[in-house]
């Protein structure tokens, strides 16, 4: 059972486009999501993470917009650049837990075009 | 500083024999996790330690995958008569304590079973 479902799969974008990648839940009890950015070759790296108590994160060109009701969360890359051209992931945890497993989406390939 | 790394980068093996990874975390982190990524797909979950204790296993697909981490530092995931469904890329990743921390993840191993 997928528990976290990522779309699109893959994503075009020109320069200075937005990109927008949507994520949906299932498991309520999930309450941290974080997004991580994976490059060839490397390991993915934490992006940018919300809790359920706010609507709208932003560090920089990157927005997560959160619906706590729809249980859905997008991710948000303004003024898209090629060098954002990696496979992004959403993610969920149940923080009282006491591992902290990441539970991933399917990923999405985004490739931004000069 | 370090990051978590892996070794090796790559393994090739035939069906029936048995591997083993090694994950070397970054210097201090307490929370160490073991992720299998299969081609085009998120990572999905294994096993956690805290310290040196195994304290969720859950994601382990059967008896013939174990892990351990001694000393609570170095990890050794095992993979006894290994098949070609295991085939996939194997992701470490440690944080400085479980929930809300940031998970660094390693390199990884490329696993391929002939």
């Amino acid at each position: 059972q997928q528990q976290v479902k990522q779309s699109p799969q893959s994503l075009i974008v020109q320069k200075g486009g937005i990109s927008i990648i949507n994520c949906a839940y299932e498991n309520t009890a999930f309450d941290y999501f974080p997004w991580y950015q994976q490059f060839p070759g490397k390991g993915p790296a934490l992006l940018i993470a919300i809790r359920p108590d706010v609507s709208e994160k932003k560090e920089g060109r990157f927005t997560i917009s959160f619906n706590k009701s729809a249980k859905q969360f997008s991710l948000h890359i303004m003024d898209s650049q090629p060098g954002d051209s990696a496979t992004y992931f959403c993610a969920a945890i149940i923080v009282p837990s006491n591992t902290g497993k990441l539970i991933f989406g399917q990923g999405t390939t985004l490739q931004v075009k000069p | 500083g370090a990051g978590v790394s892996q070794s090796p980068r790559y393994k090739v093996t035939k069906r029936g024999q048995d591997v083993a990874l090694r994950c070397d975390p970054i210097s201090g982190h307490v929370s160490l996790y073991w992720y299998r990524q299969a081609l085009g797909q998120g990572p999905e979950f294994l096993t956690y330690f805290n310290y040196e204790a195994q304290q969720d296993k859950s994601g382990l697909p059967n008896d013939r995958f174990s892990a351990e981490r001694p000393e609570g530092s170095i990890s050794t995931l095992t993979i006894q008569r290994t098949e070609q469904r295991d085939s996939a890329m194997y992701r470490c990743a440690s944080s400085q304590r479980p929930g809300l921390n940031e998970q660094f993840f390693g390199p990884g191993t490329r696993l391929t079973v002939l």
